[in-house]
């Protein structure tokens, strides 16, 4: 079974700096997606960024854009120029081409100190 | 404006007593999911949908039922039979389009009195 693995529960960052978020993920699949989901306080699920398996470039999307390593099973979040608002839970997730779940990690809860 | 529109926001339940959650959207999406969210967890997936009258179980279905008669309409009735139901309920929908992500309502709120 697929699984994702968000190794930092807690980061933090002073605004206007930059962060990593890390998360690496189990499959033997070769065709599958990516994503990172944004939770703040207000608890509603916001995608940030997503990435196709089969495109080698990694995605960015403004200020935030991922490290895809398709081998190492990695797919890194970051984060420049922090802001405050960008404070919130941050879950990595996982979807097989051929599936319809999407499976979650853990999550990574970011705070940006002014 | 086109979204997903999850009520109550709050809902308690008694003892015995089954509850149901709505989940509505007007996005034209063909698939609606229902997840769970607990204290320090990520989401997991109850039930999904991929067309009107289908529905499968995802990881966590026991207790929770679900109906899909309409497009727009997936509600989760959770039953007597789930035995720890205080949670946070997500309802999300995506197009057939392979490569499209899912969208997320913004919850109800499940506590036991």
């Amino acid at each position: 079974a697929q699984t994702v693995t968000q190794s930092q529960p807690e980061m933090s960052v002073q605004e206007a700096e930059t962060v990593t978020l890390s998360c690496t993920y189990d499959t033997s699949e070769s065709d599958y997606y990516l994503f990172w989901y944004k939770q703040p306080p207000s608890r509603q699920m916001i995608l940030v960024i997503r990435q196709e398996a089969y495109k080698q470039q990694n995605a960015t999307e403004n200020r935030f854009s991922v490290n895809f390593q398709k081998a190492a099973k990695s797919f890194s979040l970051k984060i420049s120029d922090s802001q405050l608002g960008d404070a919130a839970m941050y879950f990595c997730a996982y979807r097989s081409a051929r599936s319809e779940k999407l499976v979650f990690g853990k999550g990574t809860k970011l705070t940006v100190n002014p | 404006d086109g979204g997903i529109t999850q009520s109550p926001k709050y809902l308690f339940r008694k003892e015995g007593q089954n509850v149901t959650l709505s989940c509505e959207q007007n996005l034209n999406h063909d698939a609606m999911y229902w997840y769970r969210q607990d204290p320090g967890q990520g989401l997991r997936l109850i039930y999904y949908s991929q067309i009107v009258n289908d529905f499968q179980k995802g990881d966590i279905a026991e207790g929770y039922s679900v109906s899909r008669e309409k497009k727009e309409s997936f509600p989760l009735t959770v039953t007597s039979a789930q035995k720890n139901p205080t949670a946070f309920y997500l309802c999300a929908s995506r197009t057939k389009l392979r490569n499209q992500p899912q969208h997320f309502g913004d919850g109800t709120r499940l506590s036991i009195l």
